[in-house]
């Protein structure tokens, strides 16, 4: 199975600060099968990008994601207070589909 | 709008069964293949089974294979999961969750992003 892996585990950032979060794959992910989530304490995850750049409906613009092959980027441009949560990378290239570990981005 | 909200969700002793269900509203159930994936507290989250469209494929995690067992109700639009031999490894919010992959038929889907998810269900699994 592909194994991701995020960094760092741990974000501490002020809102108006870029954040950039990696993802790691241990083998090529095809088609840049790889999407990113967010998730809140207490809430389910949500979807915010899917074929590794494509922003997901109703996603603001601050969200971004990069990458190919085995290295994955999500950036999200200016910290809003509502972003500050946990972020995993998922992909969908292999079975059975897995996830990374997660980023928290906590306020610094 | 789309809608997945699971239950059946409780605390279970070992060694016991638990069943979960998961309701969806607002699109065609019978075009989408339908995923569980858990999250055990404070941790990640861990693919658990996937069904077909139509419940003629079946996958699992090889934690749960053997022991788990995922099933459709199209004509309730319900998704289930029945848990055997629940162990203490197996707490977790449970989340049922629609998948999709851009450019495909959704018939023809089995793995891709999870663009809905449900509330979760919590199962602890204790004696």
């Amino acid at each position: 199975e592909i194994v991701l892996t995020q960094s760092p585990g741990t974000l501490s950032l002020s809102p108006g600060e870029r954040a950039t979060l990696s993802c790691r794959a241990s083998q090529s992910v095809s088609s840049s099968y790889l999407a990113w989530y967010q998730q809140t304490p207490g809430q389910a995850p949500r979807l915010l990008i899917y074929g590794a750049s494509s922003r997901a409906t109703g996603i603001p613009d601050r969200f971004s994601g990069s990458g190919s092959g085995t290295d994955f980027t999500l950036t999200i441009s200016r910290l809003e207070p509502e972003d500050f949560a946990v972020y995993y990378c998922q992909q969908y290239a292999g079975s059975p589909v897995t996830f990374g570990q997660g980023t928290k981005v906590e306020i610094k | 709008q789309v809608q997945l909200v699971e239950s059946g969700g409780g605390v279970v002793q070992p060694g016991r069964s638990l069943r979960l269900s998961c309701a969806a509203s607002g699109f065609t159930f019978s075009r989408y293949a339908m995923h569980w994936v858990r999250q055990a507290p404070g941790k990640g989250l861990e693919w658990v089974a996937v069904i077909s469209y139509d419940g003629t494929n079946k996958f699992y995690a090889d934690s749960v294979r053997g022991r788990f067992t995922i099933s459709r109700d199209s004509s309730k639009n319900t998704l289930y999961l029945q848990m055997n031999s629940l162990r203490a490894e197996d707490t977790a919010v449970y989340y049922c969750a629609r998948v999709y992959r851009e450019g495909a038929v959704t018939t023809m889907i089995l793995r891709g992003y999870f663009d809905y998810w449900g509330q979760g269900t919590l199962v602890t699994v204790s004696s």
